[in-house]
């Protein structure tokens, strides 16, 4: 299995631009967490998904934040606009039930500028 | 409500010295414990977990961390510490369907 596996690396935006984050979860996980990391406030979970279904997205910031779980196998985080302060490493986490343990993937870091 | 805490945010270890990183939870049924590792730019990566039984429990790289529930405690260690050790340590309890993540320490290794 390749793990999960995240897209870009690396974004660099302007303020105002939208950016969309993709996430590929390992086959047969069934849950599906979006976390940011950033110096100032550590490791946050933004939101996760059971068999595609939001469970808790009460760690997203802002309306400017969504995300969504088309089926098993895909999860976007969209912020839209983008704004400097939106600048961290936004990782993705998949897990068989959540309580046991995730796989992380490497993560994106977003720049705006 | 569930919590991790992980009271040293920074520790300082020589190569070949022994190392501690603690770790207590708050939680009230037996947990899902873990050590996740964060190399710098990378991901977190699994060390070890405890779900049950031998409360020894051991991981990748030499490390190994004991449940004391009497303590409420989840401490990591490694008898020997080698540079590429150097890195943020995560300590996490099972909370129903998802991971309570404490806030991290961050270990460096001098030569």
């Amino acid at each position: 299995d390749a793990g999960v596996i995240q897209s870009p690396r690396h974004e660099v935006t302007e303020m105002g631009q939208e950016v969309t984050l993709r996430c590929k979860p390992i086959s047969g996980h069934d849950y599906l967490f979006w976390y940011r990391q950033t110096m100032m406030r550590g490791l946050e979970l933004l939101i996760y998904f059971n068999n595609n279904v939001p469970i808790d997205d009460s760690g997203m910031p802002e309306d400017r934040f969504s995300a969504k779980m088309p089926n098993a196998s895909f999860s976007t985080l969209k912020i839209q606009p983008s704004e400097p302060r939106d600048s961290a490493v936004y990782f993705c986490a998949s897990s068989f039930d959540g309580v046991r343990g995730y796989t992380f993937g490497s993560g994106t870091r977003l720049t705006v500028v | 409500a569930q919590s991790v805490t992980q009271p040293d945010i920074h520790i300082t270890v020589s190569e070949g010295a022994s190392l501690e990183l603690r770790c207590n939870y708050s939680y009230g049924a037996t947990p899902y414990l873990f050590w996740y590792v964060q190399s710098p730019g990378q991901g977190l990566q699994l060390l070890l977990k405890y779900f049950s039984g031998d409360t020894l429990v051991q991981g990748i790289k030499g490390f190994e961390a004991e449940f004391k529930r009497s303590q409420s405690s989840f401490n990591l260690r490694k008898p020997s510490v080698h540079w590429s050790d150097a890195a943020e340590y995560f300590c996490a309890v099972g909370d129903t369907d998802k991971l309570i993540f404490g806030t991290g320490t961050r270990l460096q290794v001098f030569p």
